[in-house]
């Protein structure tokens, strides 16, 4: 069971640069999110989907964009860099349907480091 | 004030205390409840979903009080293996898409 997929597991950037995290899941989860995890500040949410198509904001959408063409895949796209993006991020998923509709599964988490 | 907000500790305890969290949500109309236990370096994996009842999985129980708008999570007879991060969880929204709001965590190690 591969679950949650993120790659890469690390990165570093230069400020400005632009880059795509990946993510996939092979559970046929219907939503699926990105959180980012700072020191005190807990999981938050950056942008999520509710199905192929439907992207919505988050918490601290502000330097990221999303899209959802397939229901498995879901990138997060960093436009330009900033240091205060450095943080570990991860993408998750939940069925969105049926009994365990709000169990979340996340990815392993990729650490990002803007210098 | 945070929405979910949880002591961060550290709690150190020695292997087989009984050690409680709690956990209190400002939200009411936050609907379900979960912890979510996190390893360092490690993605969040759920603990357990809490239920309006109270519900018990082994060595850990949790228990939800709506009035209050706290969940506490209790783990008994602890483990070196319990040293973790828990996450307290609140789920609100509709029929539509549900947000969750995590807690910031309470760091537990358990020593020999």
């Amino acid at each position: 069971n591969a679950g949650v997929t993120q790659t890469p597991k690390f990165q570093v950037l230069k400020t400005g640069q632009s880059m795509t995290l990946q993510c996939a899941q092979d559970m046929n989860h219907e939503y699926m999110s990105w959180y980012r995890q700072d020191p005190g500040m807990g999981l938050r949410l950056i942008h999520y989907s509710v199905g192929a198509g439907i992207t919505d904001q988050g918490e601290v959408p502000n330097g990221y964009n999303v899209s959802r063409s397939t229901t498995e895949d879901f990138p997060l796209r960093l436009l330009s860099a900033a240091p205060s993006q450095t943080s570990v991020y991860f993408c998750a998923s939940r069925p969105g349907q049926g009994r365990a509709k709000n169990i979340q599964y996340f990815g392993a988490g990729t650490r990002l480091s803007v210098l | 004030r945070k929405e979910v907000e949880q002591d961060p500790g550290p709690f150190n305890v020695p292997e087989g205390a009984t050690v409680a969290f709690n956990c209190t949500y400002s939200n009411s109309a936050s609907q379900s409840f979960f912890w979510y236990r996190q390893d360092c370096r490690k993605e969040p994996k759920l603990l357990m979903s809490v239920y309006s009842s109270g519900n018990e999985d082994g060595r850990f129980t949790a228990q939800l009080n709506r009035a209050s708008q706290y969940i506490s999570l209790l783990i008994r007879d602890s483990k070196l293996s319990d040293s973790a991060t828990y996450l307290c969880v609140a789920l609100t929204g509709g029929t539509s898409y549900g947000k969750l709001t995590f807690g910031q965590g309470t760091i537990l190690t358990v020593h020999p």
